[in-house]
């Protein structure tokens, strides 16, 4: 069964870095995402993307954040100028008719 | 603005009994809703949607708009029903913003 995967399973970067996180998503998906998990926290949503452009984003994702598709499989998420409290577990997906497929996650540990 | 709420943070339930996993949301237009599930050292996986009215590994789950609430069930538990469960919603028709509750660790006694 086709899986999303992530790279890497861990990052660590020190405050003001830029970090790439990276995602393979289901090939014949449409829509893929990028969601975040703060310890202890609920499972945050950052951004949708579709046809190539950002369909919908949260308060969360400024303009530190940006996402890519740099190619016919990758998807990335840019945090520009990493903050503490960027550290997390950030979560890719994509979707079939509303049915979202996780990838394993990239903790990010900022320090 | 869209909202889940899953108002148990842990629930405890011994084998064979039954598991209610709560949820409510709040959203005026035409919600769908869903429910994840979290097992150890695995990732998220979909577990139900409403519109699908399944039952998936014996656990069921019914859109009541009246009250806002789309509850998990299981009338006898099973020790591997131990996970993280998130229930989720979004937006009838719109795949582009799918939004989570805070979650619910279920955790099944021998």
């Amino acid at each position: 069964e086709p899986e999303v995967t992530q790279t890497p399973s861990h990052q660590v970067t020190q405050m003001g870095q830029e970090v790439i996180l990276r995602c393979v998503p289901i090939s014949n998906h449409l829509y893929f995402y990028w969601y975040r998990q703060i310890l202890g926290q609920k499972v945050e949503f950052l951004v949708s993307f579709y046809n190539n452009e950002i369909s919908e984003k949260s308060e969360i994702f400024d303009d530190q954040f940006s996402v890519e598709r740099p190619d016919g499989s990758n998807f990335t998420l840019k945090i520009r100028s990493t903050k503490l409290e960027d550290s997390a577990m950030y979560f890719c997906a994509s979707s079939e008719q509303q049915s979202l497929h996780f990838g394993n996650g990239t903790r990010l540990t900022v320090t | 603005a869209q909202r889940v709420t899953q108002p148990e943070k842990l629930l405890s339930v011994f084998k064979g009994a039954p598991v209610e996993l709560k949820c409510n949301y709040s959203y005026s237009g035409s919600p769908e809703l869903f429910w994840y599930v979290q097992y150890s050292r695995q990732r998220l996986q979909l577990l139900l949607r409403h519109i699908s009215r399944e039952s998936i590994k014996g656990f069921t789950a019914d859109l009541n708009k009246g009250e806002t609430s789309f509850h998990l069930k299981k009338p006898f538990a099973q020790e591997e029903d131990s996970a993280m469960y998130y229930c989720a919603l979004s937006v009838w028709g719109r795949d582009d913003k799918i939004i989570f509750g805070k979650g619910t660790r279920l955790h099944i006694l021998p």
